[in-house]
């Protein structure tokens, strides 16, 4: 049972590169989000996926596109990567028993 | 709308000292509260939790406790040892929508030996 996972770990992309950053979970959980850790500010949320199919704006959705692809898996694309979006990025998730949000490890991004 | 404050880091503190980290909260009705650790390099875990008024959270010797009338949720630790220095992040999730997660800022929390 490895929980939430996250590739890659580390990536350094160019200004005007695109990525996706992988997201899997395997605790059978309804729900998943996309995260982003910058100095001093916690956590902010990029988009959320309440249930397969679905796909909801957060607090910082510009710049970012997710998808569903299936239960399990929820990934985040960066099209046109900018400096501002160098940033540590974390995937959780959550089941429909609680609120509580599981972590991956993350993934942390450098745009240069 | 809600919101999370947690006093600013980092603290510091010799092994066996006694930890209090100041959390309080902004929100509609009554939340969830949880303290999130963050290791170094690592993702955030789940350290404990309270889902209503006067509950306690509890786990590996940290413990909080949800006070309505003063909206705290204040993480306390009666002897610290090095292995629990990390960033420590409160949060609450709504009641009327377990999608939002509201984190504070984080406190890094230094024990030296």
């Amino acid at each position: 049972n490895a929980g939430v996972t996250q590739t890659p770990k580390f990536q350094v992309l160019k200004t005007g590169q695109s990525m996706t950053l992988q997201c899997a979970q395997d605790m059978n959980h309804n729900s998943m989000y996309w995260y982003r850790q910058d100095p001093g500010m916690g956590l902010r949320l990029i988009y959320y996926s309440a249930s397969e199919g679905t796909t909801d704006k957060g607090e910082v959705p510009n710049g970012y596109n997710v998808s569903r692809l299936n239960k399990r898996e929820f990934s985040l694309r960066l099209e046109s990567a900018a400096p501002s979006q160098t940033s540590v990025y974390f995937c959780a998730s959550r089941g429909t028993e609680g609120n509580t949000q599981y972590f991956g490890p993350g993934t942390r991004l450098t745009v240069l | 709308g809600d919101s999370v404050t947690q006093m600013e880091g980092p603290v510091t503190l010799s092994e066996e000292a006694f930890l209090t980290i100041n959390c309080t909260y902004t929100a509609t009705g009554y939340p969830s509260l949880f303290w999130y650790v963050q290791y170094p390099g690592e993702g955030l875990q789940l350290l404990l939790k309270a889902t209503k008024a006067d509950d306690k959270g509890s786990n590996k010797g940290f413990e909080a406790t949800y006070r309505k009338e003063t909206t705290s949720f204040h993480l306390e630790k009666g002897s610290v040892q090095v292995s629990d220095s990390a960033v420590y992040f409160c949060a609450l999730s709504p009641l009327y929508n377990f999608n939002k997660f509201y984190f504070g800022s984080g406190t890094k929390l230094n024990v030296k030996p």
